[in-house]
């Protein structure tokens, strides 16, 4: 199937510094790529939904100034976390849609980045 | 809204059972779109099965099949002969008309040895 990457799959950083992270689609194009919140024990949360070459669109209750999302091309979104806290650590991941080998479209997920805020 | 339902928070069976995920959605839609996805320790989703409303025919692919009842809006997945590596947490997901899609709890699947 289509693959997603994401870098880095781990970060730790300190209270108060600014994080970026990093989505790439493959082996396919994307012209919108979507970012989730997993805590711990919990289901997906969807933070936005990143467009390429335009604006992305937040969820309810996720602050677009905290979650900076740039889709500059076809194959990369980024995602930077500003003046992290501690209650920003969380597992982010994002995905992309992506026709599979039979021909069916199919959200294809990356590995994930795990964020831990000091 | 679409909406869905895994009642099961954690199953826990040995190793050759057979076991069998629940799902119950909601959906104003006459039309849609569900997906399962398994979700093991590492955390990498993975996609299993992406199922259309308008058709009802079960699937089977190697252990895993999937029962699509649309009369009650179910969609479960049965793992046959469960193995350790088949422990993860699965997630039953219908899509909605903005071609999101809608997360339910998942349920966490624990095989023993």
């Amino acid at each position: 199937g289509a693959v997603v990457s994401q870098h880095p799959s781990w970060v730790i950083c300190k209270s108060g510094t600014s994080v970026k992270i990093e989505c790439r689609s493959l082996d396919f194009q994307a012209t919108t790529m979507f970012w989730y919140r997993q805590f711990p024990k919990q289901s997906l949360m969807l933070m936005a939904t990143s467009n390429e070459g335009s604006k992305a669109t937040y969820e309810q209750g996720v602050e677009k100034d905290k979650f900076l999302i740039n889709h500059a091309s076809l194959t990369l979104s980024t995602l930077t976390v500003t003046s992290a806290h501690p209650e920003d650590s969380s597992f982010y991941i994002c995905s992309a849609w992506a026709t599979s080998g039979r021909g069916i479209d199919t959200q294809y997920f990356g590995p994930g980045t795990r964020l831990t805020v000091l | 809204a679409q909406k869905v339902t895994q009642a099961q928070t954690e199953i826990s069976v040995v190793e050759k059972e057979d076991v069998t995920l629940d799902c119950v959605y909601e959906t104003r839609d006459t039309t849609y779109y569900l997906f399962w996805y398994k979700q093991p320790p590492s955390g990498e989703l993975v996609f299993l099965i992406r199922r259309n409303s308008f058709d009802e025919q079960n699937e089977i692919s190697g252990r895993y099949s999937w029962n699509f009842q649309k009369s009650t809006s179910s969609f479960n997945f049965t793992i046959t002969a469960s193995q350790v590596v088949d422990s993860a947490v699965y997630f039953c997901a219908p899509l909605d008309s903005n071609y999101q899609l809608i997360w339910g709890a998942g349920t966490k699947l624990i095989i023993k040895p």
